[in-house]
């Protein structure tokens, strides 16, 4: 069945500093690939998203790029703040019969250091 | 105007109690869900409905049954609570229409099982 794996938390880091969030998928077909935030207290929210190979997701200065070659979504910005803090979460969603199957990985806390 | 909305928001109960939690979307979306978030932030999708139709059904003790009264409802009833239930849950919806649309969460339902 589909998978993704994203890297084990908490990333500690600075604020200003570069973040990269490694994910990597496995799908049967040409799944969409999604990034969702979730702030303490609350619900996942969408983050940005990518549809097909070589398409770049970018919302409040994350961004990802879907690379099929490497089965990849990593999640990269430049400099992150401390209200960035939050658990990030990837997801793909692929058409499985007629419906639409989600699969998420565990979660990567982050945590922002004034 | 909150387009996915849980109740309750908190939920404490003793071991043995049945107690249910609402899900309502006004988004128009045909699809909803139900997960479970552990307390490592690990999301466990647990049931998917489309058009009221069960489309999804994880190994979930059957304790835990899943109605839904209309496409914008998803309820979720559980019977003879545990310990290992104590959980938030959430609640999600989505267009079917595209494999790119994304799923909007509601703000969870934390239960406590005592």
């Amino acid at each position: 069945g589909d998978s993704v794996t994203q890297m084990e938390g908490p990333v500690t880091l600075s604020e200003e500093a570069f973040l990269t969030i490694n994910c990597t998928y496995t799908a049967t077909g040409y799944p969409s690939l999604f990034w969702y935030v979730q702030y303490p207290g609350e619900g996942l929210q969408l983050l940005l998203k990518a549809t097909k190979a070589d398409d770049k997701g970018s919302n409040k200065g994350f961004e990802a790029t879907y690379r099929k070659e490497t089965t990849s979504f990593h999640l990269e910005k430049g400099s992150v703040q401390v209200s960035d803090s939050a658990v990030y979460f990837c997801a793909l969603s692929e058409r499985s019969g007629g419906s639409y199957i989600p699969t998420f990985g565990r979660g990567t806390s982050l945590i922002v250091h004034p | 105007d909150t387009a996915v909305s849980q109740t309750p928001k908190y939920l404490v109960t003793q071991m043995g109690n049945d107690k249910s939690i609402k899900c309502e979307q006004n988004l128009g979306h045909d699809t909803m869900y139900w997960y479970k978030q552990d307390s490592k932030k690990f999301l466990k999708i647990m049931f998917s409905y489309n058009n009221k139709e069960l489309i999804i059904n994880e190994t979930v003790p059957n304790r835990f049954s899943p109605k839904s009264p209309d496409k914008a409802h998803l309820n979720l009833h559980i019977n003879s609570l545990e310990l290992g239930d104590s959980a938030v849950y959430f609640c999600a919806s989505k267009s079917s229409t595209r494999t790119y649309n994304e799923q909007f969460f509601g703000p969870g339902t934390r239960l406590t099982v005592l």
